[in-house]
């Protein structure tokens, strides 16, 4: 199958600082990607939308300004948390489709542990 | 929106037994129904999907079904063996997939 490249796979940062999580698609093009936060041991809340040379989607209650989402190309998306918190740590994945939105077969990447001291 | 309800949240079985996992949804629209199978700390794997089109789908040991009138789906894995051990996730929708909050399925040999 796809193949969906996440990167870095864990990071550790101190309060205030910006992480950015990269999300690649290595083999397929991606004209939509998706981003999830998963709290441990619950399920996967889509923060936003990603859409290849526009603006994301976000879902209800997701800070724009806090999730900064950019899909510069049809193989890369990225996902900057500005001024983390300890409260913004979370497991954070990305997934992309190989067909139309998400009704082809979404593949994820490997996930992102964020941990904010 | 979208409302995926999943249920049990937990499910343990002896080793070969079969195991049902069911999911109800609120969007007649959703035209998507995947089962995605995540194992701790990593990525969910899609184990089998379903189209509105079709009533069910098997696959050697998994089966799905779907009622898109009653609105509900389920995953039927027969012959269940320790490694199938992990939180098994339902999703639903068309543009975007909305999650069900994952069954943890416990294998005993």
């Amino acid at each position: 199958g796809a193949v969906v490249s996440q990167h870095p796979s864990r990071v550790i940062c101190k309060s205030g600082t910006s992480v950015k999580i990269e999300c690649r698609s290595l083999d397929f093009q991606a004209t939509t990607m998706f981003w999830y936060r998963q709290f441990p041991k619950q399920s996967l809340m889509l923060m936003a939308t990603s859409n290849e040379g526009s603006k994301a989607t976000y879902e209800q209650g997701v800070e724009k300004d806090k999730f900064l989402i950019n899909h510069a190309s049809l193989t890369l998306s990225t996902l900057t948390v500005t001024s983390a918190h300890p409260e913004d740590s979370s497991f954070y994945i990305c997934s992309a489709s190989s067909g139309q939105g998400a009704t082809g077969e979404l593949f994820f990447g490997e996930g992102s542990r964020l941990t904010v001291l | 929106g979208e409302n995926v309800e999943q249920h049990p949240s937990t499910l343990s079985v002896q080793e070969g037994d079969s195991a049902v996992i069911k999911c109800t949804y609120s969007d007649s629209a959703s035209n998507y129904f995947p089962w995605y199978k995540q194992e701790l700390g990593k990525r969910p794997q899609l184990i089998i999907d379903i189209r509105s089109n079709v009533g069910e789908k098997k696959d050697q040991r998994i089966a799905v079904t779907l009622n898109k009138t009653a609105k509900h789906f389920s995953l039927h894995i027969t012959e269940t063996q320790p490694e199938d051990s992990a939180v098994y996730f339902c999703a639903s929708g068309y543009s975007t997939l909305t999650f069900g909050k994952g069954t943890m399925l416990l294998v005993s040999p």
